[in-house]
C-alpha cells in the first residue's frame, strides 16, 4: 500500500465548475500538507500549504485537512481553462535533523473545458 | 517563477555512463532536496542537503550521490546509468517547511 493515494483521473469539467481533488494517506506522523500544480514539462508549483488539521483559503483555492480521517482535499471555485494541469498532493513529517522528505501522490490530471 | 534554476534542461545518456545535474537555490534558502519523477508518477524523494551535509535519503542506491556547495547550489550525480533512470529530475530549495521546485532536468537513458 502506498503512503499517499491519489486518484490519477483524468478529470474533465466545464469552465466555472467547482473542482474537488482528494488524497488519502496512511502515515499518522504527517503534519505538513501541500498541494502543487504542475503544467506539462514544468516543475511543480506550490499552491497551498497547511500545517496540521483545518482549512486554508487563497483566492479561488481552498485546502482542507482532516487528520482523523487521514484525508486532504483541494477545492477550486470558478474553474478556468488555465487551471488545466496535473495537481499533486504532498505531505511530510519532520525528520531527523530537520530533514523534510515530501511524499507525493500520483497526481490528478485536470482539464477545464471552455 | 521560484528562482530555482536547473541545468541542463534535457540530457541523453547511454546505459552505464555517468551524469551530473546542477541546481541553483532560491536566494536565502539553505536546504536543497532532489526528487525523481517518472512519467505519470509523483516525484520520489532522493535526498536532501542542509548546509553542505546530507541529512535525509530516500530509497535510492548509492550510485545516486550529491553535493551542496557553500553558496547552497547543489549537484546530483548518478553513476552506472540504467534505463529505469530515465525521468524528470527535480530539485527543490527551502528555508523552512515549504519547498519550491525548479523546472527540472529531463534525463533519457538509451
Amino acid at each position: 500500500q502506498k503512503e499517499v493515494e491519489q486518484d490519477p483521473g483524468p478529470l474533465s469539467v466545464p469552465e466555472g465548475a467547482i473542482v474537488s481533488l482528494n488524497c488519502t494517506y496512511s502515515n499518522s506522523a504527517f503534519q505538513y500538507f501541500m498541494w502543487y500544480r504542475q503544467y506539462s514539462r514544468k516543475g511543480p508549483e506550490l499552491l497551498m500549504y497547511t500545517y496540521s488539521s483545518g482549512n486554508k483559503e487563497d483566492g479561488r483555492f481552498t485546502a482542507q485537512v482532516d487528520k482523523s480521517s487521514k484525508y486532504i482535499s483541494l477545492f477550486i471555485r470558478d474553474s478556468q481553462p488555465s487551471d488545466s494541469a496535473t495537481y499533486l498532493c504532498a505531505m511530510s513529517a519532520l525528520g531527523i535533523q530537520g530533514a523534510q522528505k515530501l511524499v507525493f501522490g500520483q497526481g490528478t490530471r485536470l482539464t477545464i473545458n471552455p | 517563477e521560484t528562482g530555482v534554476t536547473q541545468s541542463p534542461t534535457h540530457l541523453i545518456k547511454t546505459r552505464g555512463q555517468q551524469v551530473t545535474l546542477r541546481c541553483s537555490s532560491q536566494s536565502g534558502h539553505n536546504t536543497v532536496s532532489w526528487y525523481q519523477q517518472a512519467l505519470g508518477q509523483g516525484p520520489q524523494f532522493i535526498f536532501q542537503y542542509y548546509r553542505e551535509e546530507e541529512n535525509g535519503r530516500g530509497n535510492f542506491p548509492p550510485r545516486f550521490s550529491g553535493l551542496q556547495f557553500p553558496n547552497y547550489s547543489s549537484e546530483l550525480n548518478v553513476n552506472a546509468l540504467e534505463l529505469d533512470d530515465s525521468a524528470l529530475y527535480l530539485c527543490a530549495s527551502s528555508a523552512e517547511y515549504e519547498q519550491y521546485f525548479g523546472p527540472g532536468t529531463r534525463l533519457t537513458v538509451t
